[in-house]
């Protein structure tokens, strides 16, 4: 049982370049989560997503773009890299009650 | 608009002592509170919960306390060991948000010296 799972730990980007975070999970839960993290900052919600086929927008979207085809996938796509999306991302998902699940991290930098 | 706030960044505190963690939120619509443990390069992990119809709550050396009328939490840790090193961040939520969307503070870094 992985839980959630985020691949890759860790990418540098080049500003314009696109890549896509994968996010994958086992527990069978409905509710999935984007996150980014920056520095001295709190959790950012960027995308959520209550079941599959269903994804809405969080905080701060702009920038990025989901989809979720399944119940265990939810990835996260950057289409033009800007400096300015240098950050950790996390991925989590929430069953039934309000406790979420969080993967343990992408690192991402863009020059 | 800063929903949940942690306003101290850090707190060092001694090993066998009480470590105290402060939460303030503006949203009187959150009913449900939430503690996360982080340690660098890894993930928030879910520590300890509270829902708005109680204002304590108890597991093993953390205690969560819920102050309504002031909209503030706190997170008590007893006795506190150098293990309980590491970012703790309150997390919030309202029954009407759909898809369970929490709303983080900033964080508080912890440090528990031998």
């Amino acid at each position: 049982n992985a839980g959630v799972t985020q691949t890759p730990k860790f990418r540098i980007l080049k500003i314009g370049q696109s890549m896509t975070l994968q996010c994958a999970q086992d527990m069978n839960h409905n509710y999935m989560y984007w996150y980014r993290q920056d520095p001295g900052m709190g959790l950012k919600l960027i995308y959520y997503s209550v079941g599959a086929g269903i994804t809405d927008k969080g905080e701060v979207p702009n920038g990025y773009n989901v989809s979720r085809s399944t119940t265990e996938d939810f990835p996260l796509r950057l289409e033009l890299a800007a400096p300015s999306q240098t950050s950790v991302y996390f991925c989590a998902t929430g069953g039934l009650e309000n406790i979420q699940y969080f993967g343990a991290g992408t690192r991402l930098s863009v020059l | 608009d800063q929903q949940v706030k942690q306003n101290s960044p850090s707190l060092s505190v001694q090993e066998g002592r009480i470590s105290i963690l402060n939460c303030d939120y503006t949203n009187s619509m959150f009913d449900y509170f939430l503690w996360y443990k982080k340690y660098p390069a890894e993930g928030p992990t879910f520590l300890i919960s509270i829902s708005s119809i109680k204002d304590k709550n108890e597991d093993g050396r953390f205690t969560v306390f819920l102050n309504k009328s002031a909209k503030h939490l706190s997170l008590h840790i007893v006795p506190s060991q150098p293990g309980d090193s590491a970012v703790y961040f309150c997390a919030a939520s309202a029954t009407y948000n759909q898809g369970g969307k929490l709303i983080f503070g900033q964080g508080t870094e912890l440090s528990v010296k031998p």
